[in-house]
């Protein structure tokens, strides 16, 4: 338990539906994370937020829509995927933004696009 | 173009004896290093850390060696044990404007047997 929680663990879904991964940290954490993990890749950030401001957004396509309505809640709003967006979805808190601090992860979210 | 690299993509160790994990960066610019633990279905854990100013950090059975002059970090564990098996990543941290950036390796896949 990493005080990190993710929902749904594993979601299939289909290429013209809409669906949203939960994450919610009970660190007292103020950064947030959205991480991608394909295989034969590293692990990709996606967006960062600070605060509940968005801090970054690795040129992810419009597809994947993040939402932050406070320090401890992030979603993950998927609409309109393709096959290839199949991948573990990590998220993670730090105290604060960046690579000195330490990064908690959640279990991850396996997601299949059909 | 990977900026961390683990070159081994899997490794495999007697338990007992020690594991060697390396990885090699190419920006020079990096000045934190971390490692994190990574098992089957849970999310990466952090593990141990280094700054650019050391050569050098300890912490129980694991200690991570840099040497900046060669971009190279290794992680070793003594004496190995089988719950030691997982994938290990290896993740570098320097200023990118007013955020840090993470970048990560892609993993190696360290097996301890009994």
């Amino acid at each position: 338990e990493t005080g990190v929680t993710q929902t749904p663990r594993h979601l299939v879904m289909g290429m013209t539906n809409k669906k949203s991964l939960k994450c919610e940290q009970h660190l007292g954490h103020n950064a947030m994370y959205w991480y991608k993990q394909s295989a034969k890749k590293p692990l990709e950030l996606m967006f960062v937020y600070n605060f509940k401001e968005q801090t970054e957004n690795n040129s992810v396509p419009s597809r994947f829509s993040p939402e932050c309505p406070n320090s401890s809640h992030l979603f993950l709003h998927l609409h309109t995927l393709q096959p290839e967006d199949s991948a573990l979805y990590l998220c993670a808190s730090s105290h604060g933004q960046g690579g000195r601090n330490t990064i908690y992860f959640g279990e991850g979210s396996w997601l299949t696009v059909v | 173009d990977q900026q961390v690299k683990q070159n081994s993509p899997s490794l495999s160790v007697q338990e007992g004896r020690i594991s060697i994990l390396n990885c090699d960066y190419t920006n020079s610019m990096f000045d934190y290093f971390l490692w994190y633990k990574k098992y089957p279905a849970e999310g990466p854990t952090f593990l141990i850390s280094i700054s650019s100013i050391k050569d050098k950090n300890e912490d129980g059975r694991f200690t991570v060696f840099l040497n900046k002059s060669a971009k190279h970090l290794s992680l070793h564990i003594v004496p190995s044990q089988p719950g030691d098996s997982a994938v290990y990543f290896c993740a570098a941290s320097l200023n990118a404007g007013n955020n840090r950036k993470l970048i990560w390796g892609l993993g190696t896949s360290l097996a301890v047997n009994p």
